[in-house]
């Protein structure tokens, strides 16, 4: 079965434009995590949907967003990148809505860099 | 509010030789605790977990971690360490939140081993 996938592995980007991220959760989790990792630090949550519907946000600005698809898979924008905004952006699957009563699945993540 | 602190940034031990990894965590009620383990590149892969019960859990890889209370510490163990131990590994608490998934990480520990 393959695990969560994201899209894509790498990406440059320029201050103040605007970034899509993507993960397919593993089949049949309705649940998807997005998580930030900055170089030199544990992961930060940044959102989490269930079903179509936001379940929790965390302490990130606006112009991070996200949504969940019909078919479970997800999308994290982040608009107006600035040079803060460079990290790894890990998606997380698991197949209930409180996702730290079941495991957690991780992908291998997008490495983002704003110059 | 609510944190994990991981007081070693980075620890060498020798193939074959004893490790433990240090945790504390900030939270007033029991939490939700794990332990991942990240390779270079690569997410994050959960090790064990503790919910209730048996203070003293086991998970993959023969790892092993005790919940203790008094301390708010969930150290985690292993009796012998093998090259491939080598990553980071990441002390987690979760429940902190009744409305969401949100995992609280450490900042880590990095492990080296030495041949």
């Amino acid at each position: 079965d393959a695990g969560v996938t994201q899209s894509p592995t790498h990406l440059i980007k320029t201050r103040g434009q605007h970034v899509t991220l993507r993960c397919s959760p593993i089949s049949g989790h309705k649940s998807v995590s997005w998580y930030q990792q900055v170089l030199g630090q544990g992961p930060q949550f940044i959102f989490q949907y269930y079903e179509k519907e936001e379940r929790g946000r965390g302490n990130f600005p606006d112009r991070f967003s996200a949504r969940q698809f019909p078919n479970y898979s997800s999308e994290l924008n982040v608009n107006a990148l600035l040079l803060g905004d460079s990290a790894l952006y890990l998606c997380a699957s698991s197949s209930r809505a409180i996702s730290y009563n079941s495991p957690l699945h991780f992908g291998n993540g997008t490495r983002l860099t704003v110059t | 509010a609510q944190s994990v602190t991981q007081p070693d940034i980075h620890i060498t031990v020798s193939e074959g030789a004893s490790l433990e990894l240090r945790c504390n965590y900030s939270y007033g009620a029991t939490p939700y605790l794990f332990w991942y383990v990240q390779s270079p590149g690569q997410g994050l892969q959960l090790l064990l977990k503790y919910f209730s019960g048996d203070t003293l859990v086991q998970g993959i890889k023969g790892f092993e971690a005790e919940f203790k209370r008094s301390q708010s510490s969930f150290n985690l163990r292993k009796p012998s360490v093998h090259w491939s131990d080598a990553a980071e590994y990441f002390c987690a608490v979760g429940g902190v939140d009744s409305s969401a998934s949100k995992i609280i990480f450490g900042s880590g520990t990095r492990l080296s081993i030495r041949p």
